[in-house]
């Protein structure tokens, strides 16, 4: 069992449509979790970060955090075209500043 | 204007050449690291520097060596030993505190031929 995992897509999504990204993680003491989103050729750039329970929200973007279920999601409302990326989950493992990194699933919003 | 620089964004080298890359940064973070991304893969840990004149390996070390020197700058040398050098190179560090939140320079993409 991979640590972190993702579904690798494609996840195909119309313009302003809500996107629903997913990622499971095995290390059940995790205390941090983060969403990057990656473009083509760039860097990965961080958009979210989720520590408790609950849902985050910050503009288009909501983190849901479930850690019974070892479950962390993304939602991306209203989804634009640029929004087109592969978007990385990221754990950090219990007693170390290391993040552990899914695969990534790539999202294509379509206009 | 604060983060991380990368230089070259580009490099091209011969196989059996060391090659440096470098990673600075103005963020005052005490915690820098680097990671390898291959097409279709997620990102693995090298080498990773806590504090000045420390360091640890990471899950793909192999092939590769750190400095630590300075608090923003950690260079990575990419030596003839590494196997499937072509890559694309990402440095980071970790903003400190309860958040972690980590930070990714914009990467060099390194070409062994």
């Amino acid at each position: 069992q991979k640590e972190v995992e993702q579904n690798s897509g494609p996840l195909s999504v119309p313009e302003g449509a809500i996107a629903s990204l997913n990622c499971t993680y095995s290390d059940r003491g995790s205390q941090s979790f983060f969403w990057y989103r990656q473009y083509s050729g760039k860097s990965p750039e961080l958009i979210m970060s989720i520590y408790s329970n609950g849902d985050k929200e910050d503009g288009r973007f909501t983190a849901q955090l479930n850690k019974a279920s070892q479950y962390v999601s993304l939602l991306i409302r209203d989804s634009q075209p640029s929004d087109s990326a592969t978007y990385l989950c990221a754990v950090r493992n219990t007693g170390f500043q290391k993040l552990v990194f899914g695969t990534g699933t790539r999202l294509l919003v379509s206009p | 204007d604060g983060g991380i620089t990368q230089s070259p964004k580009y490099l091209f080298r011969k196989e059996g050449q060391n090659v440096t890359l470098s990673c600075e940064q103005n963020l005052n973070h005490d915690a820098m690291y680097w990671y390898r991304q291959d097409p279709g893969q997620g990102l693995r840990l090298i080498y990773y520097s806590q504090i000045v004149n420390d360091f640890q390996k990471g899950d793909i070390a192999e092939g590769y060596s750190v400095s630590r020197e300075k608090k923003e700058s950690f260079p990575l040398t990419v030596t003839s030993a590494q196997k499937n050098p072509t890559a694309f190179y990402l440095c980071a560090s970790i903003q400190p505190g309860p958040s972690y939140e980590q930070y990714f320079g914009p990467g060099t993409r390194l070409t062994v031929t």
